[in-house]
């Protein structure tokens, strides 16, 4: 089984440009999360997608990120205008449905898209 | 609000010596407690979680954790360290339905 897949694995783009992370879950996961490492600091939480709803976005920075899950399938996070402060590590992760596991989940994490901003 | 502590930010370890990495977390129910591994280049890869049960932990590439409530811990171990298991590892609680909370990381090395 395919495990959590995103794209691109680097990108490098230069402060106020536009940049689009994509994320893909394992087939079957309705929840989706995204997460940031800025370097040197915590694995923080962005926000929480179950199915194609937003259920918890209490981490985005701020409105320059903009997530979507269209179809409850891939989500993608774009930043835009992309800022310095926005470089690190962005993870995604997915897990199973609640009413399956009961609270019981483990979330796997895709590789990360690492993105530097000039 | 839930939080995790890491209290050691680098470990430096011989090829063969026994490891232990502190975890303290704060969460105000019962917890579920995670142990996560970096390698270099790569992705997060879960290396053993706690639900419930058996305070004692199995996990992937012979490590292990124990759950100490009174001690609000959760430490990992591996009685013998490869060379390979140089990376970054992150203790995390939360999850379930629920977000996950991260320390902040130690990394670990191993010197031959």
């Amino acid at each position: 089984e395919a495990g959590v897949t995103q794209f691109p694995s680097h990108s490098v783009i230069e402060k106020g440009q536009t940049v689009t992370l994509r994320c893909d879950p394992i087939s079957g996961h309705d929840n989706l999360y995204w997460y940031r490492r800025v370097m040197g600091k915590e694995i923080k939480f962005l926000l929480h997608f179950v199915k194609e709803s937003k259920q918890d976005e209490s981490g985005m920075p701020n409105n320059r990120f903009l997530a979507e899950r269209t179809g409850g399938t891939y989500s993608t996070l774009k930043v835009q205008p992309a800022e310095l402060e926005d470089s690190g590590v962005y993870f995604c992760a997915s897990s199973q449905d609640r009413e399956h596991l009961g609270r019981q989940e483990t979330q796997y994490f895709g590789p990360g898209t690492r993105l530097l901003v000039l | 609000a839930q939080s995790v502590t890491q209290p050691d930010i680098h470990i430096t370890v011989s090829e063969g010596a026994s490891l232990e990495l502190r975890c303290n977390y704060s969460y105000g129910a019962t917890p579920y407690l995670f142990w996560y591994v970096q390698s270099p280049g790569q992705g997060l890869q879960l290396l053993l979680k706690y639900f419930s049960g058996d305070t004692l932990v199995q996990g992937i590439k012979g490590f292990e954790a124990e759950f100490k409530r009174s001690q609000s811990s959760f430490n990992l171990r591996k009685p013998s360290v490869h060379w390979s298991d140089a990376a970054e590892y992150f203790c995390a609680v939360g999850g379930g339905y629920q977000k996950v909370t991260f320390g902040i990381g130690t990394k670990l090395q191993v010197i031959p």
